[in-house]
Order: structure tokens, then sequence, then C-alpha cells
């Protein structure tokens, strides 16, 4: 079956830093381009950043670009998002999203999301 | 780097047709074919119904389908039924490589 699981959101201090996962399963980790994406409380979906299938191509929004880094490890088909000089408005659910394998901007399979909180 | 613009709400009956538009510029819906639409239930993540404007993926009903006139584009809902009561969501192709620009979202009842 394929899946994606996040992990790493929790509770953090203003300016503190967070490394989410996402672990894929179900399907050739390398030769997808994949995506966060994330959903403040009651709002709606808001792109975060891209990485390219090898990794060698990565984009950010501008509300985060600066704070944030994208990877990658296809070895252990897993995507991480480096998140640092938290703010409150980073508080949300991060989701992890693969791109579909002929058209790369729409998502085809998303991760269940994890939850950031940012608060002192 | 705006968001595309959905209208807050939408509804209709069960057995009607609804259309939720999105609209963007020509940097990004109006330039590309690279428009998607996603359902989002409470509580869920978002799904895909469409993608590349007009393709839906296996799995999804015919009753949804989409469109694009200009930089506008659509998603019908035609035979609504009650489970369609959702979030929607659109996105487009950014104009930058890896780049996605979502709209606001467009909550639909079901009346």
């Amino acid at each position: 079956e394929v899946e994606l699981m996040e992990s790493g959101g929790g509770l953090v201090q203003p300016g503190g830093s967070l490394r989410l996962s996402c672990a894929a399963s179900g399907f050739i980790f390398s030769k997808y381009v994949m995506y966060w994406v994330r959903q403040a409380p009651g709002k709606g979906l808001e792109y975060v950043s891209g990485i390219s299938s090898n990794g060698g191509s990565t984009y950010y929004a501008n509300s985060v670009r600066g704070r944030v880094s994208i990877s990658r490890d296809n070895s252990k088909k897993t995507l991480y998002l480096q998140m640092g000089r938290l703010r409150g408005e980073d508080m949300g659910v991060y989701y992890c999203a693969r791109a579909d394998l002929y058209d790369n901007y729409g998502m085809d399979v998303w991760g269940q999301g994890t939850t950031v909180a940012v608060s002192s | 780097q705006s968001a595309l613009t959905q209208p807050p709400s939408a509804s209709g009956s069960p057995g009607q047709s609804v259309t939720i538009s999105c609209t963007g510029t020509s940097s990004d819906v109006g330039g590309y074919h690279y428009v998607s639409w996603y359902q989002q239930r409470p509580g869920k993540a978002p799904k895909l119904l469409i993608h590349e404007v007009t393709r839906r993926p296996s799995g999804v009903p015919a009753r949804f389908s989409g469109s694009k006139s200009g930089n506008t584009a659509s998603l019908t809902v035609s035979g609504l039924q009650a489970e369609d009561e959702a979030d929607y969501y659109c996105s487009s192709y950014g104009g930058s490589n890896l780049f996605v620009v979502f709209g606001g979202g467009t909550k639909l009842t079901v009346l």
C-alpha cells in the first residue's frame, strides 16, 4: 500500500527548531517530486516547500525561505523539513505529499499530518 | 506568491450541480495546464480529485469534473451527494519550478 507517514511535530518555543520527517512506503520514492504543505488551525492549505526526485532542486514559500530547509534521503525513503526560528504563524498541521509521476504539480498521495505548536 | 481566489462557500441540494471557481493570473492558472483540485473532510488529509485541469485519478467519481477558461479554473460537482460536503481547494503551478500556489478554499454545503 502506498503510504506517507509524518513525524517530528510537537511543541516548541518561539525561535526554536524542529525537524519533521516523512517516511514513504509502497512506491519507488526516488522517482517522485515531494512537497510539504501546512494548514494553520481553521485555515486553508499553504505550500511550504518542494524538492525534486533526486534532491537537486528545491523551492520555498516566501513565508519560510531562509528559515526552513527541505531535503530527502532516497536510500531511506524519507523526506525531511528542518525548521528554525519558529514563529506563531508557523503553527499548524504539516503534511508531506507526493507529486503525480507525470504531473509534478498535482499531489496524489498525502500523509496524515504532524502538528507543530509554537508557544512559550 | 499570492493565493488563488476561491469563493469561501458554495451550496446545493442533493442531485443538483455546483461549480466552484478558482481565479489566478496569467502567471499561474492562465499560463499553464497544471491546475489541481482537492477535497478535504474535517480532520482528514486532502484528497486529489482533479489534476492537469481535467484529469481524474483512478477512483474519483465522474461526478467531479474540471475545466479552465483564461485565468479561472472551475470544479463542477454533479449529482450532489451528502458525502460531498467538505472543503475544496484548487492549486496551480506557480510559475517557478517546484512552486505550487493554493486557493483559499471553498466550503461546500449540501442542503
